[in-house]
């Protein structure tokens, strides 16, 4: 079974660091594209950032509000994706969840999130 | 903000349709995808591409597009449907992910 678990949300002070694990199986990992995205409470979804396979060099893109305070990387060999978050503000909190990438070209080209985890909870509070 | 722009809300009679919309201008250069999310669960994708769905989502969901609109359909809508529906798609450069605000469907 195809499966993503998102792990190490919790509790944290504004300015303090945090970092998230997106632990995967039952698929090739080191092929795939992976995303994180959050939702603040009762807000909508939100991209945060993601990673391309090695196949594309293992590059990173951030969302704006992110960008420069957190960073994305992955370990191949042990099939997980990390969002190390840093400089942490309230507005951060939020359900983080982690997503496998697919894209293909059926006239145009598509990408889309085909598998989410359950998410994990980060909560920035003083 | 979001670069795609959904309604907020929509209702829908039990066993009608519901046509939920999506507008942006990076749908003239990718696919939207369409994302159900039913409270305090992860959104499961429920139309990808041009009107794919994946195994086990029922077939009265469909989508369609036209420029920089995309829609999904419900046909028949069941009481199971009442739930957030999310549109995406990648940016216009194709460097980002770009999300709608989401709609309410509300089967009555």
């Amino acid at each position: 079974e195809v499966q993503l678990v998102e792990s190490g949300g919790g509790l944290v002070q504004p300015g303090r660091s945090l970092r998230l694990s997106c632990t995967a199986s039952g698929f090739t990992f080191g092929g795939y594209e992976m995303s994180w995205f959050r939702q603040a409470p009762g807000k909508g979804l939100e991209w945060v950032g993601f990673i391309r396979s090695k196949a594309y060099y293992g590059t990173t893109e951030y969302a704006a509000s992110v960008k420069g305070r957190f960073t994305i990387s992955r370990d191949d060999s042990k099939s997980i994706s990390y969002l190390q978050m840093d400089s942490l503000k309230t507005e951060d909190t939020a359900v983080y969840y982690c997503t496998r990438d697919v894209s293909g070209w059926q006239d145009f080209d598509y990408y889309y999130m085909d598998v989410w985890g359950k998410g994990t909870t980060v909560t920035v509070s003083s | 903000s979001s670069e795609l722009t959904q309604d907020p809300a929509v209702s829908v009679a039990l066993g009608q349709t519901v046509r939920i919309t999506c507008q942006g201008d990076s749908l003239r250069n990718y696919y939207a995808n369409w994302y159900q999310q039913k409270p305090g669960q992860a959104p499961v994708v429920v139309i990808y591409a041009k009107d794919n769905r994946p195994s086990g989502i029922p077939d009265r969901f469909s989508g369609s597009r036209l420029g920089n609109t995309a829609s999904l359909t419900i046909t028949g809508a069941q009481a199971e449907d009442e739930a957030d529906y999310y549109c995406n798609s990648r940016d216009s450069s194709g460097t980002q992910w770009v999300f709608g605000g989401g709609t309410k469907v509300t089967v009555l």
